[in-house]
């Protein structure tokens, strides 16, 4: 049974960091790309950030671009967004999500139950 | 890169069908079949049920189907059943290798 669990979510102040992380079950890990998407509080789906499965070639969205750093240990089956300079606007439940394959992190098939993130002072 | 648009809410009854629209542009919908489908009940993660535009991931019942046209994406469930009660998202890959994802539409089942 796949199985994906994030951690590391919490209460942060403005301007500071949080390293997210999801352990993979189930699968083979190294096989698949992987995603993180998040979502803010009553509203809507929004992508994060997208990984191939060696982990060489990361993807990001223009609002997290140069602030978030997505990795992955594929000898722990685990993976990461080291998240920095966070603002109000980063708060949201934040979703490790598996592709279909090792390049197809634009399709989702398994997703984990999310960590909450909330930035305030 | 702006969302997909979608429409903020549709209903039907149970057993009717009704279909859900996403619209993006030419660098995203219009030119990718990497159309994807979620279904949300409050307070889950999403479940993936349309991909590649058309396609059903196993255990995903046949009454939901995917379809393109131009830059529109459709997402039509039908024979209506209360389960299908969730908020429903489309996404696409975009020219600029990341995904977009549409508002969101909930669905109410009368």
């Amino acid at each position: 049974e796949v199985q994906l669990l994030e951690s590391g979510g919490g209460l942060v102040q403005p301007g500071g960091s949080l390293r997210l992380s999801c352990a993979a079950s189930g699968f083979s890990f190294s096989s698949y790309a992987m995603s993180w998407v998040r979502q803010a509080p009553g509203k809507g789906l929004k992508w994060v950030s997208g990984v191939s499965s060696g982990g060489s070639n990361t993807y990001y969205a223009d609002s997290v671009k140069g602030r978030f750093t997505i990795s992955r240990d594929n000898s722990k089956n685990t993976l990461y967004l080291q998240m920095n300079s966070l603002t109000a606007e980063d708060t949201a439940v934040y979703y490790c999500a598996k592709a279909m394959g090792g390049s197809s992190w634009h399709k989702s098939d398994y997703w984990g139950q999310g960590t909450l993130v909330t930035v305030s002072s | 890169q702006s969302a997909l648009t979608q429409p903020p809410s549709v209903s039907g009854s149970p057993g009717q069908s009704v279909t859900i629209s996403c619209t993006g542009t030419s660098s995203d919908v219009g030119t990718y079949n990497r159309v994807s489908w979620y279904q949300q009940p409050p307070g889950t993660a999403p479940k993936l049920m349309i991909y590649e535009v058309s396609n059903r991931p196993s255990g995903v019942p046949d009454r939901f189907s995917g379809s393109k046209s131009g830059n529109t994406a459709s997402l039509t469930i039908s024979g209506l059943q209360t389960e299908d009660e969730a908020d429903y998202y489309c996404s696409s890959y975009t020219s600029s290798s990341t995904l977009v994802f549409g508002g969101g539409t909930k669905l109410t089942v009368l």
